[in-house]
């Protein structure tokens, strides 16, 4: 089965600083992978996707992740962080178009002035 | 577009009471979603529906939880009878035919007594 893991629970940076939050998954083959961002009290938004073609991929807000198929990562980036980025964020695979997406236990961002 | 849209935003009820948490999608999109977040099991799926059929329902904790998708522009999702463990935030998502991405809702947030 799918899996995802987030093995940091909390994270806490300075506004400015870069960031690069981890995501692993459990899959054979190469799955639709996905980023998403709950702010305080929101639903979730989509920050960026990938299905296949350019490992590099960017996102909204200045976010930016890269697919490493051989190590089953899909690592989340972000050069400079700004206090509105404090959130938390999840990782999430699917194993084609029309499945249901696996949802990693998030990763909290806190933000130090 | 208005988005997903679920009502209520917050109930706060008695235990034994019947829950109707209620869900449009957006327009054209063929899945539907409904997830469950709790700081202790995190973001859970409950059950979803392609083309108003369930298919897969594995999520749904128990008898007490039921959901219905009569047409392409509704859901409920009702739990009866509540009980306090049941206080969530309940999420409605919808995705399109086209893409595996999932739009969320802005929640409801339950509160059993």
């Amino acid at each position: 089965a799918q899996s995802v893991t987030q093995p940091d629970i909390h994270i806490t940076v300075s506004e400015g600083a870069s960031l690069e939050l981890r995501c692993n998954y459990s899959y054979g083959a190469t799955p639709y992978l996905f980023w998403y961002v709950q702010s305080p009290g929101q639903g979730l938004q989509l920050l960026l996707k990938y299905f296949s073609g350019d490992t590099l991929v960017q996102g909204i807000k200045g976010f930016e992740a890269e697919f490493k198929r051989s190590q089953s990562s899909f690592n989340l980036r972000k050069p400079s962080v700004h206090w509105s980025d404090a959130a938390e964020y999840f990782c999430a695979v699917a194993p084609n178009r029309d499945d249901k997406i696996i949802f990693g236990k998030g990763t909290r961002l806190h933000i130090l002035p | 577009d208005a988005g997903v849209i679920q009502s209520p935003r917050h109930e706060v009820t008695e235990m034994g009471q019947e829950v109707t948490l209620r869900c449009k999608p957006i327009s054209g999109h063929n899945s539907l979603f409904w997830y469950r977040q709790t700081m202790m099991r995190g973001l859970e799926l409950l059950i979803y529906f392609n083309n108003n059929v369930p298919i897969d329902d594995s999520g749904m904790p128990e008898d007490r939880f039921s959901a219905k998708m009569p047409n392409a522009s509704f859901s409920t999702l009702k739990i009866q009878p509540s009980e306090p463990r049941d206080s969530a935030v309940y999420f409605c998502a919808s995705r399109p035919g086209t893409t595996n991405e999932q739009f969320f809702g802005p929640g409801t947030r339950l509160t059993v007594l």
